[in-house]
């Protein structure tokens, strides 16, 4: 079955640090990959998406690129903000019935 | 536009006590979806719809009830409320089923607690 893997948090970094979360999923045939944002008290919102391999999803400035041969859709982003603090959230779909989503991983940015 | 609205927010039920848990999208989203989220072990699907009258279990359907009477309302029903139903629950939406076009759109959730 379908299946993603997310790194434990919480990861805390300072503000303008370099920030990676990893992703890595198991799926038959060729998902779709997204990376959600929840910030607290608030439900997911999409935050960016790939729909096929070597495809990079950016928004706000976050970026993923979906790789196949590693199955991976780690989320990048090069200097974060104390307003990106949130639990950031790794699904994906392989064309059944709704999203398969990993376990969620919190990031706290200190100024 | 409202989006998709959970009521209530929070909630305290005694063991065997029932409840709805009521979800209104204004999307005209033929989609919809429940999810219960425990501490550190993500989202996980209870039911779906794929439209008005159409509903089908998802992962872990057992100990609640769905309908979808129309296409704006998704409503979850707990007949005899038990201590593992504490969670987050959260209604969404979409479009399309695999959300590849928008992604799909969250309501703010209900936190639920069974003593």
């Amino acid at each position: 079955g379908n299946s993603v893997t997310q790194m434990e948090g919480p990861v805390t970094l300072s503000e303008e640090a370099f920030l990676t979360i990893n992703c890595t999923y198991t799926a038959t045939g060729y998902p779709s990959l997204f990376w959600y944002v929840q910030y607290p008290g608030e439900g997911l919102q999409l935050l960016l998406k790939a729909t096929k391999a070597d495809d990079k999803g950016s928004n706000k400035g976050f970026e993923a690129t979906y790789r196949k041969e590693t199955t991976s859709f780690h989320l990048e982003k090069g200097s974060v903000q104390v307003s990106d603090s949130a639990v950031y959230f790794c699904a994906l779909n392989s064309g059944r019935r709704a999203l398969t989503f990993g376990s969620g991983t919190r990031l706290q940015v200190q100024p | 536009n409202a989006g998709v609205t959970q009521t209530p927010k929070f909630r305290i039920l005694k063991i065997g006590q029932s409840m709805t848990l009521q979800c209104t999208q204004d999307m005209n989203h033929n989609y919809m979806y429940w999810y219960r989220q425990d501490p550190g072990m993500g989202l996980k699907l209870i039911y779906y719809s794929v439209g008005a009258g159409i509903t089908d279990k998802g992962e872990v359907p057992n100990g609640y009830n769905v309908s979808r009477s129309t296409t704006e309302d998704f409503p979850l029903r707990l007949e005899l409320a038990a201590p593992s139903q504490t969670s987050v629950y959260f209604c969404a939406s979409s479009y399309g089923g695999q959300g590849e076009k928008d992604g799909y759109t969250f309501g703010s959730g209900t936190r639920l607690t069974v003593v």
